[in-house]
Order: structure tokens, then C-alpha cells, then sequence
């Protein structure tokens, strides 16, 4: 079965410094979507992404974040100056619509995000 | 998008049916109502999804009443493996730029299934 991937599966890293989550999304879907879960709190939104530009985004998602889709195939969160409280898990997901399927959201496994 | 509300916890035990409900007052006639499980560390995973009355796959139930205002998720039998947090969501189907099908998740459901 198809899945979502995401590296790496843990990063720790020093306040202030960037940091770039990597995903590898369903291959034939066509939206892409950011969200993070602090521990111990809900999963936010954070961005969508379709046609090659930010669709949707959330208060959360402010000038520090950014987005990419490089290579047709990988898609990528950057954080440019993290702080504590960008401690998180972070999830990718991706879907197709369609009137066949349910356009349902297939979440990767995460990438937790420790900052120090 | 529409609010949804649901118990915070439940617990169960290994072989019963549970039911959870959830209410969305304020769905709009083009949204879907869908269920999320998500283990601890894990992302969320799709369970099922439904526009009105009764949707079955193999792994729960969904019932939707005429109104839509609420739903309920019906898992039959549960084992330990169950335990997980259950989020019900409503969302508009994805259309363009301007409508991704971007899912809001709320609190959740933490369904505890004991031995």
C-alpha cells in the first residue's frame, strides 16, 4: 500500500537555528498539507499546498515557515530560526479528490522536532 | 467549517461494541463527516467517511441520521489494540486552490479498551 514518508524520523537542534522537514507524499496525489501536534495537544494545520503554490494556511504558519515542492516528488517544510516552542511532531500528509474515492488524508508517520 | 463535539474519553472492554457520537449543529450540505484514529506517536489515520445514513467497512460502522447534525462511529468487538485517540471531523471536498479538503482536528475521543 502506498504511503506518505517523512525524514528525518527525529531531529534535535539549537534555538535559532534552521531546520528543513522532508516528505515524500503519495506519488499521483495532488494536495499537500503540513500539520503539528505539540505533545499532549490537538493536531493544527499548519499549511496546504496545490498546483505548485500555498493554498491554505493557518495563524501558526508565519513568516519563519516556508514551503516547497523541489523535484516533483519531495515536499518540504522549513522552519528558518527555531524556537522552544516549535517543538512538535510534524506531520505530512497528502490526498487525491475525486468523486471515487473519499479524499481522504494519508498522514505520514512524523517527524518529531526537538528544540533546545 | 462546522464544529464537532464528542466525549473527551470513553472506556470499554475487550469484546463489547462502542459507540461514539459526535454532533456537528452546524454542517453544510456539501460536507462530508469523516473519522480519524490516531495511536500515540503516530499520525492520524483514516477510518471512515460518510454523507448520510450508514457506511460500512471492515474495520467500523458510521451512522448518520437524516438531519446530519450528528454522527456515530460504531467499532464492533474491540481488542486492546483499539486504544487510540478517535477524532470526528467534518470537511468540504477539496476543489481547486481554494479549497484544499483540509481537515481541523479537535480534542478527540481517547478510547481506552481495557482487558
Amino acid at each position: 500500500e502506498p504511503e506518505v514518508t517523512q525524514t528525518p524520523s527525529h531531529q534535535v537542534t539549537q534555538m535559532g537555528q534552521e531546520v528543513i522537514l522532508r516528505c515524500v507524499p503519495i506519488s499521483n496525489h495532488l494536495y499537500f498539507y503540513w500539520y503539528r501536534q505539540i505533545l499532549g495537544q490537538k493536531v493544527e494545520f499548519l499549511v496546504s499546498f496545490y498546483n505548485n503554490e500555498i493554498s491554505e494556511k493557518s495563524e501558526i504558519f508565519d513568516d519563519q515557515f516556508s514551503v516547497e515542492r523541489p523535484d516533483g516528488s519531495n515536499f518540504t517544510l522549513k522552519i528558518r530560526s527555531t524556537k522552544l516552542e516549535d517543538s512538535a511532531m510534524y506531520f505530512c500528509a497528502s490526498s487525491i479528490p475525486g468523486t471515487k474515492n473519499t479524499g481522504e488524508l494519508f498522514f505520514g508517520e512524523g517527524s518529531r522536532l526537538t528544540v533546545l | 467549517l462546522a464544529k464537532t463535539t464528542q466525549p473527551i474519553s470513553m472506556d470499554s472492554y475487550e469484546g463489547q461494541e462502542v459507540n461514539i457520537t459526535c454532533s456537528h449543529n452546524n454542517i453544510a450540505t456539501n460536507d462530508y463527516i469523516t473519522w480519524y484514529q490516531q495511536f500515540p506517536s503516530q499520525g492520524p489515520r483514516f477510518i471512515i467517511q460518510g454523507y448520510k445514513t450508514k457506511v460500512t467497512n471492515e474495520v467500523a460502522s458510521l451512522f448518520i441520521p437524516a438531519d446530519r447534525k450528528s454522527s456515530t462511529l460504531s467499532l464492533p468487538r474491540v481488542s486492546l489494540s483499539d486504544t487510540a485517540v478517535y477524532y470526528c471531523l467534518v470537511r468540504s471536498p477539496a476543489g481547486g486552490s481554494s479549497n484544499t479538503g483540509k481537515l481541523i482536528f479537535g480534542q478527540g475521543t481517547t478510547l481506552q479498551v481495557k482487558p
